[in-house]
């Protein structure tokens, strides 16, 4: 059973307009969540990250807002550049002890020149 | 520092043979993970240590699946015997293990394809 879901599995943008990508998470228990990009053949790198005691965190072109009541969160990318053209994962963890990361199944984005 | 290290990067095998992928962390960290890429599912979390001890291998498939940390520089996964539907992108990461720290360091990935 998926506890965090993205369920656009692709997303296309012009260059210079807002990229909203979206994700959903089941367990309540979830207290950080990160968004991580991955270009082809290579490892996922990670871009920004909320704590569940927050509901917005920008960092340069990048926001990532949280809705804890609905449990969704979403990444803006504003404005879009056709670099940022890649896979992109939402992942939660409890915090705590563990610090396991539970991962989405990714959004692929393309931004159109 | 040169990141998470994983070898091969491809492995081609035969259905039945035996595959060890190898990681090496980032040099300080404390934590290592090993993870499996595939459309339907994901991101999907195998097994994890903390300190050379797994903690948690809840999402490794199958007895065939198997995972050692002899030390802190140096993971296996296993495979014994391969299948088809192993076919898939294995990423090791890494990170130094603080409260309030969760981010995670990715390897390149290793490619697997078991005919």
């Amino acid at each position: 059973d998926q506890q965090v879901k993205q369920n656009s599995p692709s997303l296309s943008v012009q260059e210079g307009r807002i990229s909203i990508l979206n994700c959903d998470y089941t367990n309540s228990m979830f207290d950080y969540f990160l968004w991580y990009k991955k270009y082809p053949a290579e490892g996922p790198t990670f871009l920004i990250s909320i704590s569940s005691i927050k509901d917005k965190n920008e960092d340069g072109r990048f926001t990532v807002f949280l809705n804890k009541s609905a449990k969704h969160l979403s990444l803006h990318i504003v404005p879009s550049q056709p670099g940022d053209s890649a896979v992109y994962f939402c992942a939660a963890s409890w915090g705590g002890a563990t610090n396991k990361l539970i991962f989405g199944t990714g959004t692929l984005l393309a931004v159109q020149p | 520092d040169a990141g998470v290290i994983q070898s091969p990067r491809h492995e081609v095998t035969e259905m039945g043979q035996e595959v060890t992928l190898r990681c090496k962390p980032i040099s300080g960290h404390n934590s290592l993970f090993w993870y499996r890429q595939t459309m339907m599912r994901g991101l999907e979390l195998l097994i994890y240590f903390n300190n050379n001890v797994p903690i948690d291998d809840s999402g490794m498939p199958e007895d065939r699946f198997s995972a050692k940390m002899p030390n802190a520089s140096f993971s296996t996964l296993k495979i014994q015997p391969s299948e088809p539907r192993d076919s898939a992108v294995y990423f090791c990461a890494s990170s130094l293990k603080l409260a309030g720290d969760y981010e995670q360091y990715f390897g390149p990935g290793t490619r697997l394809t078991v005919t």
